[in-house]
């Protein structure tokens, strides 16, 4: 059974500094893997989705990367920004038998960016 | 940019009663889900929707759900009798050719 991970859980850091969250999943055999922001009480925003064959996407200052083989993921975050203070969610979409495009997630890290 | 929208934003109801959640996907998608949300846990996929049935279902969802697309944009989460534990944020979701699945909202359900 699929079990994604994420570490920290919380995060907290001064404006300006770039750094990492992590995320690790249990079995390989993945689809993809997307990365998440969700903002107290609100919804996913999706920020970005690698394909299994990928080994990383980039969107602004951010940058993710997967090693399927190892089972992890990065989200590097650079020059971080009072903005970026939100809950990170990594999910992978698993092969399988049943490949209807469930996901499923890491409890994510909460980031806190300081002024 | 197309979205996925949810209504309500927030329903309160009685143990026992039912309720109805509503989705609109993005509209050329073609791969439904619901997930929820319990406060503080992770976000748990509830079900999958293609070609106007199911395609696949977790163990959280039994009898007491159930989804359907009535038409050609709604998609529906029916809980027939609300149990306290159903109180969770439930979203909807959508895929499509560039298999990133987009969220909605969410909805808040309150079981008092």
């Amino acid at each position: 059974k699929q079990e994604v991970t994420q570490i920290p859980a919380a995060l907290s850091v001064p404006e300006g500094e770039n750094l990492v969250l992590n995320c690790s999943f249990t079995d390989s055999a993945i689809y993809n893997l997307q990365w998440f922001r969700q903002d107290p009480g609100k919804g996913l925003t999706s920020l970005l989705l690698i394909q299994s064959s990928q080994r990383e996407q980039t969107s602004g200052r951010l940058n993710a990367s997967l090693d399927k083989s190892s089972g992890r993921s990065t989200l590097y975050i650079a020059a971080s920004q009072p903005g970026d203070s939100a809950t990170y969610l990594c999910a992978v979409r698993p092969r399988g038998s049943s490949n209807t495009g469930k996901l499923i997630f890491g409890q994510g890290t909460t980031l806190q960016v300081k002024p | 940019e197309p979205e996925v929208t949810q209504t309500p934003s927030h329903q309160v109801t009685q143990m026992g009663q039912e309720v109805i959640l509503r989705c609109v996907p993005i509209s050329n998608h073609l791969y439904f889900y619901w997930y929820r949300q319990i406060l503080g846990q992770k976000v748990e996929f509830l079900v999958s929707f293609y070609n106007n049935e199911i395609s696949e279902k977790s163990e959280i969802f039994d009898d007491q759900f159930s989804v359907e697309r009535p038409d050609g944009s709604n998609f529906t989460l029916k809980i027939r009798s609300t149990k306290l534990e159903d109180s969770a944020m439930y979203f909807c979701a959508s895929i499509g050719g560039t298999y990133e699945q987009y969220f909605g909202p969410g909805t808040r359900l309150t079981v008092t």
